[in-house]
């Protein structure tokens, strides 16, 4: 049972557009939802979190989104650029105000491409 | 600060070995775990280990194992290797708590022969 899904498995936009990447989860009892984006043969880098108790974030051109009655959020990044291309993970957790206790759950990437 | 750091990076194991991977976490974090990426399964957690003590566990069978040092580096071990433990297992650190963001090291690339 796939508790975070990321249904578009690649996602192809031009260079100054915006890109929408789309994460769902099914466990309510999520509370921290993070991106990360990732190169190949390398670790996952860190881009953007969110709390539940908060519904937008935003880091220069990157935007986290979270919809909790829809279970959904989404990145947006704008404008995309041809640097930003790479698979991107949603992952959430469970923080229960004591920590994570380290265990993210991964959707399985969508791989975004932005072509110049 | 220095980021998260593995070693080796990468390692070629035959089937039935047993292999050591180790993870230093970034300065100040004392929460460390463990994800095994692959194509067919994606990013999967492991386990975590925060003051030497393993604190969560995926499911994976037990010849998966870990451990942190007082240090909080920490080690995970592969007994018994199988065709299937080829990936690359990736180690993240987060200071905890309160915050949960884990960053993650540059992985180990694991080839079972």
């Amino acid at each position: 049972d796939q508790q975070v899904k990321q249904n578009s498995p690649s996602l192809s936009v031009q260079e100054g557009r915006i890109s929408i990447l789309n994460c769902d989860y099914t466990n309510s009892m999520f509370d921290y939802f993070l991106w990360y984006k990732k190169y190949p043969a390398e670790g996952p880098t860190f881009l953007i979190s969110i709390s539940s108790i908060k519904d937008k974030n935003e880091d220069g051109r990157f935007t986290v989104f979270l919809n909790k009655s829809a279970k959904h959020l989404s990145l947006h990044i704008v404008p995309s650029q041809p640097g930003d291309s790479a698979v991107y993970f949603c992952a959430a957790c469970r923080s229960g105000g004591g920590g994570s206790q380290g265990n993210l759950i991964f959707g399985k990437g969508t791989k975004l491409s932005v072509k110049p | 600060k220095a980021g998260v750091t593995q070693t080796p990076r990468y390692l070629i194991k035959t089937r039935g070995q047993q292999v050591t991977l180790s993870c230093s976490p970034i300065s100040g974090h004392r929460s460390v775990s463990w994800y095994q990426q692959t194509p067919g399964q994606g990013l999967q957690f492991l386990f975590e280990y925060f003051s030497e003590t393993q604190r969560n566990k995926g499911n994976f069978p037990g010849r998966f194992s870990g451990r942190q040092f007082s240090n909080s580096r920490s080690e995970m071990n592969v007994s018994t290797l199988e065709l299937g433990d080829s990936a690359l297992y990736l180690c993240a650190s987060s200071i905890d708590p309160p915050n949960d963001t884990q960053y993650f090291g540059p992985g180990t690339r694991l080839t079972v022969l």
